[in-house]
């Protein structure tokens, strides 16, 4: 079946230093890829998506670049903020028994971000 | 503006108890899911729902049913809670199949 691994955390970094998060994962298919992040208290937000290979998705300075050769999703930033500490998850789509879609998660990586 | 919103966000219930968690999405979006977030698990699904009337068994569906009435609603029932339900649990909805999930705040559970 599907299967997300991420990298355990937590990770601990100063301001303005070079974030990166690894993601693997095991899919048939072709499965679209995502990361969500989770701030203390809240659900979980769509930071960024690919849909197809070689695709990069980008958002508030974040990226992450679909490698199928590789099966990776791995989410970098080039200088993160204490804004950014949070919960990041790495998903993928995969089809549910019937039709649709479900999303299979990773552990979750926890970023701490210190001045 | 949409939302998607989680009641209660906090519950203490005893074992045995039957306890229903309330999700209720302005998105009109026909797809919703349940999840709950475990440590080292990550989120994993427990129902979900196509449309009205239509729902279906996730990876983690024992101890746990949904009804699906309304566009807007879906409920999720603890039949008789265990203390291995104590959790956070996501309601997400998304209007189409491979689209962006829209998760709710949350609903921390705890089974005593």
């Amino acid at each position: 079946g599907n299967s997300v691994t991420q990298m355990e955390g937590p990770v601990t970094l100063s301001e303005e230093a070079f974030l990166t998060i690894n993601c693997t994962y095991t899919a048939t298919g072709y499965p679209s890829l995502f990361w969500y992040v989770q701030y203390p208290g809240e659900g979980l937000q769509l930071l960024l998506k690919a849909t197809k290979a070689d695709d990069k998705g980008s958002n508030k300075g974040f990226e992450a670049t679909y490698r199928k050769e590789t099966t990776s999703f791995h989410l970098e930033k080039g200088s993160v903020q204490v804004s950014d500490s949070a919960v990041y998850f790495c998903a993928l789509s995969g089809i549910l028994t019937g039709g649709g879609n479900k999303l299979t998660f990773g552990t979750g990586t926890q970023l701490k971000v210190e001045l | 503006d949409a939302e998607i919103t989680q009641s209660p966000r906090h519950k203490i219930t005893e074992t045995g108890r039957q306890v229903t968690l309330a999700c209720h999405q302005t998105w009109n979006h026909n797809n919703m899911f349940w999840y709950r977030q475990d440590l080292g698990h990550g989120l994993r699904l427990i129902h979900y729902s196509y449309g009205v009337q239509d729902t279906n068994k996730g990876e983690v569906s024992d101890g746990y049913s949904v009804s699906r009435s309304n566009t807007e609603d879906l409920p999720l029932t603890l039949e008789s809670a265990a203390s291995s339900q104590t959790s956070v649990y996501f309601c997400a909805s998304s209007e189409s199949w491979g689209g962006t999930q829209y998760f709710g705040p949350g609903t921390r559970l705890l089974v005593l």
